[in-house]
Parts: C-alpha cells; structure tokens; sequence
C-alpha cells in the first residue's frame, strides 16, 4: 500500500492564482480530512470528508473547496491564492473515527 | 466547536528523565483522543490514543490519561531518549472531527 499520496509536494503561486492539491489513498479508508499547518497554531481543520459524495467545513474552509467524487480521491482547491494561504497543507485519512489518521507527506505551499 | 488547548509549548529534558504534556478539551461530546508526534520536516504519526471509557493507557515508555469529568488528558514519557525529541500534537474528535492542539516542542539532551 502506498498509503496517503499529496502531489506536489513544493508549490509557488502568485497570487490571484488557483490550484487544485492532489489527495489519494488506497486503503479503502471513508475518513478524509485537509489540514494546514502554521508555525505555532497546530493543524487547522479546513475540510473533512466522510465519504464518497459527502464533504464538510472545518475551521478554516474560507479560499478553499473540495469534492470527493471517489472513495480514493479528495483534492483541495485554491479558488484565488492570497498570502496568507502559505502554508503547508496536509492530508489525512482514516478508517473510523475510532482508528486516527494518516498523514500525507505534506504540501509546502508559498503564495507571492 | 471543540477547542484544544496543549501546554507547554516548549519542553526541555535530561536523557533519561520524564516528560509530561497537557491537553485540555471544551466538548464533553468528544470521545477519542490521538497523540502525534511530528519530527522535523516529517508528516505527524500517530503513537498513542485512548478512547473516552478507558482511563489509562501504555505502550512501553509512553502512557496517555484521560479525566472526562475535568475534559483533560496527558502525555506521560518516561526514560526519554534523545529521538525523542521532536513536535507532539494532541487532538480531541468528536465523530467526525478531529482537533488538534498547537502542539509541544520536546528537546531531550543527551
């Protein structure tokens, strides 16, 4: 198993660009959820999935979007870069609630 | 929504002492609490996590508290070796949700 799999793992946009940030896994696992992490504040909830068709809102969902249209899948958009979305973004997912998440390896994103 | 907060934020210990970090939780609803530790440049693993009707568990050198009537839970490290050194993040979930506190910088000096 390859586990979680983000791509790509540097990233620079101008701002005022969009991106999408690529999120998959192979272990058949229901629970996906974006973080982000600033030096200081932890991982912040951006947004959470509970399975294929279903998506919800974290703490900090503002300037981002998601779908989940496979089990695998759960990419995070960029809808209109701002510097204040620098940050290095993770994906994670899980099993059951009960089990606790795996992470991708990260995304380290600067946006100029 | 539920807030963590995580204390110290900054640890520093002698090889071979005990370390302790602190977690405290808002929603009495939530029900499973992970530990990560996070090594430089590194993704978080998981290493512990207790659920809400288990008071206590340990894994060799590691053990995790958790007291749902003060909504608190620990980290307790014992015998830290220098690998020990790196970020630890509680987190709190509550079904679907997991939320995670600022987390803990340990420096164990060799």
């Amino acid at each position: 198993n390859a586990g979680v799999t983000q791509t790509p793992k540097f990233q620079v946009l101008k701002t005022g660009q969009s991106m999408t940030l690529q999120c998959a896994q192979d272990m058949n696992h229901e629970y996906m959820s974006w973080y982000r992490q600033d030096p200081g504040m932890g991982l912040r909830l951006i947004h959470y999935s509970v399975g294929a068709g279903i998506t919800d809102q974290g703490e900090v969902p503002n300037g981002y979007n998601v779908s989940r249209s496979t089990t695998e899948d759960f990419p995070l958009r960029l809808l209109s870069a701002a510097p204040s979305q620098t940050s290095v973004y993770f994906c994670a997912s899980s099993y059951r609630q009960e089990y606790g998440y795996t992470f991708g390896s990260g995304t380290r994103l600067t946006v100029v | 929504g539920e807030n963590v907060e995580q204390h110290p934020s900054t640890l520093s210990v002698q090889e071979g002492d005990s370390a302790v970090i602190k977690c405290t939780y808002s929603d009495s609803a939530s029900n499973y609490f992970p530990w990560y530790k996070q090594e430089l440049g590194k993704r978080p693993q998981l290493i512990i996590d207790i659920r809400s009707n288990v008071g206590e568990k340990k894994d060799q050198r590691i053990a995790v508290t958790l007291n749902k009537t003060a909504k608190h839970f620990s980290l307790h490290i014992t015998e830290t070796q220098p690998e020990d050194s790196a970020v630890y993040f509680c987190a709190a979930s509550n079904f679907n949700k997991f939320y995670f506190g600022s987390g803990t910088k340990l420096n164990v000096k060799p």
